[in-house]
């Protein structure tokens, strides 16, 4: 296993179509975590999960945001009716357990461009 | 409400030199704090950790500083090197949240060679 793996790298959407990412988290960590990274900003927490839990959830963006990660291993972060403002690298992360001494790993994310 | 900044937002050294990466925060809460590196076009990278419990942590040429009564910690890297220019970003957690990082808005470091 080489690292947590994101596809696609690149997605252009028309403004008003859903999207979909994928997160492959390194295979014995058992959380996962969402950023967004706007330019110029450091990421931004979105959600994580512990298995297949979502534990946080407060902090996505709207109610057009979701993921699910239904077999405790990869994840998916959807964005329906995508806005310009969605433009950004979202990104995810994995970790073992509640200490980042284990490993807290991020992917190369995705950039995501609404036009 | 940004509870984690960087308020330098570029940084040039000379090679061989120091450079050192301020960091402050708000949230008395936090217990845990990262350094993270990133290059255009890839993720993070982890560099190094430091525990509220401690106010110093070293690897190789990577040292981070913490002073929690000022809320500040740094980054210092010597001797800097060509290959260590990139965006550095700090990042903190506060327990029970599930690691949860909040993170600043980076420094660019530029090591001239």
């Amino acid at each position: 296993d080489t690292g947590v793996s994101q596809n696609p790298r690149h997605k252009i959407t028309k403004r008003g179509q859903n999207v979909t990412f994928r997160c492959d988290p390194i295979s014995e960590h058992n959380r996962l975590y969402w950023y967004r990274q706007t330019l110029g900003q450091g990421p931004e927490f979105l959600t994580y999960f512990q298995n297949e839990a979502q534990l946080e959830k407060s902090r996505l963006l709207s109610d057009r945001f979701s993921a699910e990660r239904p077999k405790g291993s990869f994840s998916t972060l959807e964005i329906q009716r995508t806005e310009q403002g969605d433009s950004a690298m979202y990104l995810c992360a994995s970790s073992w357990g509640d200490s980042t001494n284990y490993g807290y790993t991020f992917g190369s994310g995705t950039r995501l461009t609404v036009v | 409400d940004q509870q984690v900044k960087q308020n330098s937002p570029s940084l040039s050294v000379q090679e061989g030199r120091i450079s050192i990466l301020n960091c402050d925060y708000t949230n008395s809460m936090f217990d845990y704090f990262l350094w993270y590196k990133k290059y255009p076009a890839e993720g993070p990278t982890f560099l190094i950790s430091i525990s509220s419990i401690k106010d110093k942590n070293e690897d190789g040429r990577f040292t981070v500083f913490l002073n929690k009564s000022a809320k500040h910690l740094s980054l210092h890297i010597v001797p800097s090197q060509p290959g260590d220019s990139a965006v550095y970003f700090c990042a903190a957690s506060a327990p029970g949240t599930g690691n949860q990082f909040y993170f600043g808005t980076g420094t660019s470091l530029t090591v001239i060679p």
